[in-house]
């Protein structure tokens, strides 16, 4: 069974960088595989920040694109965030999630749907 | 980009009562990328349904999902006293690829 556990400083300084680490343990980490970034907010709700594959193929979500940069270290079982120029209203609970895949004729697609989920991480942006 | 919309925000209900959650999507979605989490106060979402109408490992039958189009539902059939909590639609498409309802809290 996969687990998922969030890392990283609690409070960042505006204009800053946000930087957290997801470390995951049991399970598979190799193909069929997408971990993603999942931020929420009183103001804004369950927000998709981004995923990469085991490859490393990144997605982000248009809103955040230009800020953010997803990475995996395959050897530690680690994959990270990093958020730039942060403002208050990057101030959320960060959450890491596992997508699994359904693989057929040796190409996998993503399932679409997260589980598990990290227990999260409450980062504030104040200086 | 595809809007989710949850209603009501909030439902307030008793327990053994049956509880009807929609989730409307701004414009026709597949069956297969609609899924609904369950948040309980100080916890990460939960997966409960997949592709519209799938329980999840360990999800108890009392929870089903349903739809099709822009209109999707899940009902919880006999309320028990940790099913109120707040839940969440989500849908899986092009861009962005996750996208989610703003959520409906169902309270006692």
């Amino acid at each position: 069974q996969v687990q998922l556990q969030e890392s990283g400083p609690r409070l960042v300084k505006p204009s800053g960088t946000l930087s957290l680490t997801c470390t995951v343990s049991g399970g598979s980490f190799g193909p069929n595989n997408w971990w993603s970034w999942v931020r929420q907010s009183p103001g804004k709700g369950l927000e998709w920040i981004g995923e990469i594959y085991h490859s490393g193929s990144t997605t982000y979500n248009p809103s955040l694109k230009s800020r953010v940069v997803i990475s995996v270290d395959k050897f530690k079982r680690q994959f990270s965030l990093r958020l730039s120029s942060v403002t208050a209203a990057d101030t959320a609970t960060y959450y890491c999630a596992h997508v699994g895949g359904s693989c057929s004729g040796g190409r996998c697609n993503s399932v679409g749907w997260f589980g598990p989920w990290g227990q999260g991480i409450r980062v504030i942006v104040s200086s | 980009e595809i809007v989710l919309t949850q209603s009501p925000g909030t439902l307030s209900l008793s327990p053994g009562q049956r509880a009807t959650l929609s989730c409307r999507a701004s414009q026709s979605v597949s069956r297969t990328s609609l899924a609904w989490y369950q948040q309980r106060p100080g916890q990460a979402p939960r997966i409960l349904i997949n592709g519209t109408s799938m329980r999840a490992t360990g999800i108890p039958d009392r929870f089903s999902g349903s739809g099709s189009g822009t209109d999707f539902t899940l009902t919880i059939s006999r309320l028990e006293p940790e099913d109120f909590a707040v839940y969440y639609c989500q849908h899986f498409g092009d861009s962005p690829r996750f996208t989610f309802g703003q959520g409906t809290k169902l309270e006692i």
